[in-house]
Order: C-alpha cells, then sequence, then structure tokens
C-alpha cells in the first residue's frame, strides 16, 4: 500500500517570507499524480497544487510551487511571499490507482506578522 | 457553479444510534469520495460511488455504508455508532472520463462535524 510521510509536524514563518513544506512518499507505480490540500481552521479542504508523475516540469500555482523528485519520491510544497491567510494544515496526497487519496498526517503552518 | 456542499455542518448522537450524512457535488462531477479525518489527523478514504455503486472501499466496518442516487448526490450511513466515530467527515467529488486511467482531481465539501457522546 502507499503511504505518504510529512516529517514536519509544525512550521512557522514570518510573513513575506519563503517557507518549504517536506513530504515523501511510497508506490511501486510509475505514473500517479500528487496534490498539496490546504485546511484552514475553517476546516474546508483546499486544493493548492497538483503534480502529474510523467510530467517532469514542476507545477507551479501563482505563489505556491513545488519541488517534485520522482526518484526520491520527494515532493515539497514552497511557498513564497507568505501571508496571513496561508496559516492552515497542509496535507501532501496521493492519488492511487483506483482512484482513492492517501493522505499524510499534515503539517501545521503558522505565518507570523 | 456551486461547490460541494454537505449537510448537516454538526451532528451530535450518542453511542448505538444510527446517523446519515447528506453530500451533493460539484456542478459537473458523477463520482463522490467520502472521507473521515480524526482530530489533528489526516483523512482516511471510507468508499468511493460511482454510478450509483460502490466503486472502491477503505479499510472500515460494515456499520459504514453508503448510497449514491441519479443526480449523483450520496449518503453515507453509520449505524450503532461508536465514540471512536467521532470525526469530521468529508465528502469530495471528482469526474472520471470514460476510458480515462485516473478520475480528475477530488473537490472537497465543508464537511460534517460528528461528536458520538
Amino acid at each position: 500500500a502507499q503511504t505518504v510521510t510529512q516529517s514536519q509536524p509544525e512550521m512557522s514563518v514570518q510573513e513575506a517570507e519563503t517557507v518549504t513544506l517536506s513530504c515523501t512518499y511510497d508506490t511501486s507505480e510509475s505514473n500517479y499524480y500528487l496534490f498539496w490540500y490546504k485546511q484552514p481552521p475553517s476546516r474546508q479542504m483546499i486544493l493548492v497544487i497538483r503534480q502529474e508523475a510523467y510530467k517532469q516540469q514542476n507545477a507551479t500555482e501563482n505563489r505556491f510551487s513545488v519541488n517534485f523528485q520522482k526518484a526520491a519520491k520527494s515532493f515539497s510544497l514552497k511557498i513564497s511571499d507568505s501571508q496571513l491567510g496561508d496559516t492552515a494544515m497542509y496535507f501532501c496526497a496521493f492519488l492511487e490507482y483506483g482512484n482513492k487519496l492517501v493522505f499524510g498526517a499534515g503539517t501545521i503552518l503558522r505565518v507570523k506578522s | 457553479d456551486a461547490g460541494v456542499t454537505q449537510s448537516p455542518t454538526h451532528l451530535i448522537k450518542t453511542r448505538g444510534q444510527q446517523v446519515t450524512l447528506r453530500c451533493s457535488p460539484k456542478s459537473g462531477h458523477d463520482t463522490v469520495s467520502w472521507y473521515q479525518q480524526a482530530l489533528g489527523q489526516g483523512p482516511q478514504f471510507i468508499f468511493q460511488y460511482y454510478e450509483e455503486e460502490e466503486r472502491q472501499r477503505g479499510n472500515f466496518p460494515d456499520r459504514f455504508s453508503g448510497h449514491q442516487f441519479p443526480n449523483y448526490s450520496s449518503e453515507l450511513n453509520v449505524n450503532a455508532l461508536l465514540l471512536g466515530d467521532s470525526a469530521l467527515y468529508l465528502c469530495a467529488s471528482s469526474l472520471i472520463r470514460a476510458g480515462a486511467v485516473y478520475q480528475e482531481t477530488q473537490y472537497f465539501g465543508p464537511g460534517t462535524r460528528l461528536l458520538v457522546l
């Protein structure tokens, strides 16, 4: 079974600075999808960014970008110009063949003013 | 364009009771997945419905059952509630395109917070 590991339970960053959240996964599949979701205290799970494993180019969405290292099975999220509204729990997730999402334990990110 | 909606937002039940949670998918989506999220943890997959049938199931007991209606909305039923069933229940919708190996991205609703006393 696929597993997703987020080794940083909590992180903090100053407003306007850059922070990187780590994620590693384990799979024997060659093609798959990876996601970062954000869950603020309001609890709504919001899609941040998506990466398709067959694409070598790292995905980017405005201030959010990923560093996808397929051989190392690593999928980190970089948030540039951090904003107070970025404070949330961030989940890394793997889309398993058969179409269920497998989530990591999450990283709490606190943006400080 | 309405997103994924869930009802109710909060629910309090006692042990042994039964509960039904409801989900309406995002417009244009045909697949509904349910997840259980215990406090401070990542969501765990319960099951997925497509074409009114359970397509895949996670490691949850038979007390957890579901249904999908012709309009793609879905219900999650939990019988004989246990204290450990207290959690946030998330519904996610997506679209499975004909011939595609993977479904499209899953979009989540706001969740239903269930407390079992």
